[in-house]
């Protein structure tokens, strides 16, 4: 089983809509979790980190749930710039970065 | 302010032959991580180091591949042999400090072996 899962999509949206995506770890002892972005043949970028109360930056929303063992990533109002792939990274701690495969996600006009 | 550069950009070579990547981490960040990218297995950490000292290098494949770091400003990865099956975006990073946090990818090589 991998670290780090995730649904690979690709998830395709219209402008406008709301999308969510979901990981799940499999580390408990796990101390960290971010999402980063890539866009097509670009390096990944880091888009926000997640903490446990749960945190907002403008259109995107970022939920850890510990218990469950899963983060999510909320995007609102799709914009067709929102395109690209958004991996899921956990971090134990004092330790390596750990990378899921990525969900890709389309809008479309 | 630069960022983090890596050279080649791209890279055909033939199986057998000899590759080298080379990083110029952001300056004044003391990380520094070597990635690999394929379709099937994602973004998987293959060495870092911090302070120049390689921290973890267990994520290298085998023996044909090695890594570098004389300076903080320099980092090399080579493949000795190369084999087809090395084909892949290999990915800088930097940071600061060693907690791993925020780091800041170089654009990648895109290597391919034929």
């Amino acid at each position: 089983r991998k670290e780090v899962e995730q649904d690979p999509g690709p998830f395709n949206v219209p402008e406008g809509a709301t999308v969510a995506f979901n990981c799940t770890y499999s580390n408990s002892a796990s101390q960290s979790f971010f999402w980063y972005r890539q866009d097509c043949r670009k390096e990944p970028k880091l888009l926000m980190s997640v903490y446990s109360s749960g945190n907002e930056d403008g259109r995107f929303t970022a939920q850890l749930n510990r218990a469950s063992q899963y983060i999510s990533l909320l995007i609102r109002d799709s914009k067709l710039s929102d395109s690209a792939t958004y991996l899921c990274v956990v971090n134990r701690f004092a330790d390596k970065l750990i990378f899921g495969t990525g969900t890709r996600l389309q809008v479309f006009p | 302010d630069a960022g983090v550069i890596q050279s080649p950009r791209h890279e055909v070579t033939e199986m057998g032959q000899e590759v080298t990547l080379r990083c110029k981490p952001i300056s004044g960040h003391n990380s520094l991580f070597w990635y690999r990218q394929t379709m099937m297995r994602g973004l998987e950490l293959l060495i870092y180091f911090n302070n120049n000292v390689p921290i973890d290098d267990s994520g290298m494949p085998e023996d044909r591949f090695s890594a570098k770091m004389p300076n903080a400003s320099f980092s090399t990865l080579k493949i000795q042999p190369s084999e087809p099956r090395d084909s892949a975006v290999y990915f800088c990073a930097s940071s600061l400090g060693q907690t791993q946090e925020t780091q800041y990818f170089g654009p990648g090589t895109r290597l391919l072996v034929l």
